[in-house]
This record gives C-alpha cells, structure tokens and sequence, in this order.
C-alpha cells in the first residue's frame, strides 16, 4: 500500500521548460512534505519543504504547491537546467514523529 | 565533518552468506535509519532508531537485524543473504524535534547477491 504516490516515474524537458512532479497521499496526519534530490550515485539530498498552513513555498527555481483540500502537493522547477537531471523524491511525515514515508521517486531529464 | 559515511561501497555476496553494513555519522544526531532503494520502488524504510538503545522495525525489516551501537553508529546486518535482497542500501540521520527534520543521507552501498 502506497500511502504517497508519485508521477510521473520519468519526464524529459528541454532547458528552459518548466518541470512538475506531482504527489498526492491520504492520510490527513501528514503534517511535513519535503522533496529530496539524488544524483546518480549518491544519497538524497533535502531540496524544498513545506507545511500545511501555506499553499506555497519558493526557493529559487524550485517550487511547492500544495493542495489540503485534495490533499496533493507538487514540484515545480522553472527554467529547468541540465543540471537538473537528476531523480525526485516527494515524501511526508506525520506530526510528532521522525519518520518519512517516501514516493517511488520521479527520474528528471533535461535536455540541451 | 564528514557527515554520513557508509562502508563498504559496494558488496557482492553468495546466497547464505552474512554481513554487516557500517553507518556512521558526526552531526550528533539522535534519529538514525536504513533504507534500500530498488527501481521503482523509492526509498523504503528497513529499520530506524530514535535514540541510542532504541530501535524499531520499518516498512520491509524482514531478513535483516541493527544495531544502534552507540549515538554516532548504526549497523545493518544479514544473516543469510538472498537474491531478494539485491539492492543500493542507505543510512540516514536526523534531529528532532519538529522544524528540524531533515535527514541527512550516506552515499550508499551497493549490494550484489548471487
């Protein structure tokens, strides 16, 4: 049972273009949803978090939009750069514990 | 600081065989865990610690035994390998309480059984 589930599993996207990654999940305890970043080769990296008290969170090209009500949420990159490419990992936690419940990931190519 | 470190890199073992997984880490984190990563599939959690001395089972723990040696180290040990169990592990830490979740992830180790 896959309590957050991600889409798409891969998307390819010209440099420039803007790239969105989506999640959705059902338990209304989540109360933390971070996207992580991973590179070929290495661990996840924490990219961009946010809270259900606010509906969106910029930090540069990167944005989360996040939806309570249909309880989704996504990622999206503007301005997308080969640097981009990468794989994406929505997750959630609930409150009071430490633990995160991960989407299957979404594997990011941006082409030249 | 090194951050998270994981030992070894890579791992080819036979069916039956045993070994254990290293993870340590230097931020004086309290939260530690392991994960395996198979295609798509994401990040499922094997087994995590709260604190030195705790430890409770994750999504997939079957297989698998930990060790919460001390505050800074966390192992992950297989008794008898399997094919199934095939995959690119991670160690992880964190530090509570809420606002500070990050986790902090190790390079991995990759794991071949034969």
């Amino acid at each position: 049972q896959q309590q957050v589930k991600q889409s798409p599993q891969s998307l390819i996207v010209q440099k420039g273009g803007i790239s969105i990654i989506n999640c959705a999940y059902e338990n209304t305890a989540f109360d933390y949803f971070p996207w992580y970043q991973q590179f070929p080769g290495k661990g996840p990296a924490l990219l961009i978090a946010i809270r259900p008290d606010v509906s969106e969170k910029k930090e540069g090209r990167f944005t989360i939009s996040f939806n309570k009500s249909a309880k989704q949420f996504s990622l999206h990159i503007m301005d997308s750069q080969p640097g981009d490419s990468a794989t994406y990992f929505c997750a959630a936690s609930k409150r009071n514990t430490d633990k995160l419940i991960f989407g299957t990931g979404t594997r990011l190519q941006v082409f030249p | 600081n090194a951050g998270v470190t994981q030992t070894p890199k890579f791992q080819v073992l036979k069916t039956g065989q045993s070994m254990t997984l290293q993870c340590a880490q230097d931020m004086n984190h309290n939260s530690m865990y392991w994960y395996r990563q198979d295609p798509g599939m994401g990040l499922r959690l094997i087994y995590y610690s709260a604190s030195e001395g705790t430890t409770d089972k994750g999504e997939v723990p079957n297989g698998y035994n930990v060790s919460r040696l001390n505050k800074r180290e966390f192992s992950l040990r297989l008794e008898s390998a399997a094919p199934s169990q095939t995959s690119v592990y991670f160690c992880a830490s964190s530090h509570p309480p809420r606002g500070q979740e990050t986790q902090y992830f190790g390079p991995g180790t990759r794991l071949l059984v034969l």
